[in-house]
């Protein structure tokens, strides 16, 4: 069975920094890419990063190009997040997804 | 960025009765290699998504058969062919032709 477990959210003031962990498992991690997915309270579903099976593609999207840090270390098939100067509006469920498969979201919070 | 438009927003269907999503992509979702990339999604209440159908028509692993996908090009609809209590949530489409990878804003189907 395919799982995705997310980790690391909580709250952070304006400008921090968090880093979230998506660990793998049911499936040959190394040969899939990922993706992180939000979702802002109350509204759509938002695609933030893409990471190829060997992490030699990387996309981002512009609310967060600059600040967030996609990486995976397939020998631990796990999936990371490194999100800095955080925003507002950064506040979500930060989903680590497979596009087949989501994880049940971690939840950060932006706010002083 | 390929724009990802859904109608209705809204959907109040009686047991049994069909129901019907539309979702219209500002760019064609054809590859070259075929394959047109449109997925359906649904996410109940207080869960993550779950994937329903993957390009325009298949359907995922265990889901139930009155779920179908259809269309070409841009215009995409994802039909119901029975309603159940258990399909309450909310509806999203998503391209995956081209990065940002965009969704529809969402259709909330209610009982």
């Amino acid at each position: 069975e395919v799982q995705l477990v997310e980790s690391g959210g909580g709250l952070v003031q304006p400008g921090g920094s968090l880093r979230l962990s998506c660990a793998a498992s049911g499936f040959t991690f190394s040969s899939y890419s990922m993706n992180w997915v939000r979702q802002a309270p109350g509204r759509g579903l938002e695609w933030v990063s893409y990471i190829t099976s060997s992490s030699s593609t990387i996309y981002y999207a512009d609310s967060v190009k600059g600040r967030f840090t996609i990486s995976r270390d397939n020998a631990k098939n796990s999936l990371y997040l490194q999100m800095n100067s955080l925003r507002v509006e950064d506040t979500a469920v930060y989903y680590c997804a497979r596009l087949t498969n989501w994880g049940q979201g971690t939840l950060v919070t932006v706010s002083s | 960025d390929i724009v990802m438009t859904q109608t209705p927003l809204s959907l109040s269907v009686t047991p049994g009765q069909p129901a019907s999503i539309s979702c219209k992509s500002s760019q064609s979702l054809l590859h070259s290699d075929g394959r047109t990339y449109l997925y359906w999604y649904l996410q109940k209440p207080g869960q993550s998504p779950q994937l329903l159908i993957y390009e325009v028509s298949n359907r995922f692993s265990g889901v139930p058969d009155r779920f179908s996908g259809s269309g070409s090009g841009t215009d995409f609809t994802l039909r119901i062919s029975r309603v159940e209590a258990e399909d309450v949530g909310v509806y999203s489409c998503m391209q995956t032709i081209q990065l940002p990878f965009t969704f529809g804003q969402g259709t909330r189907l209610e009982i």
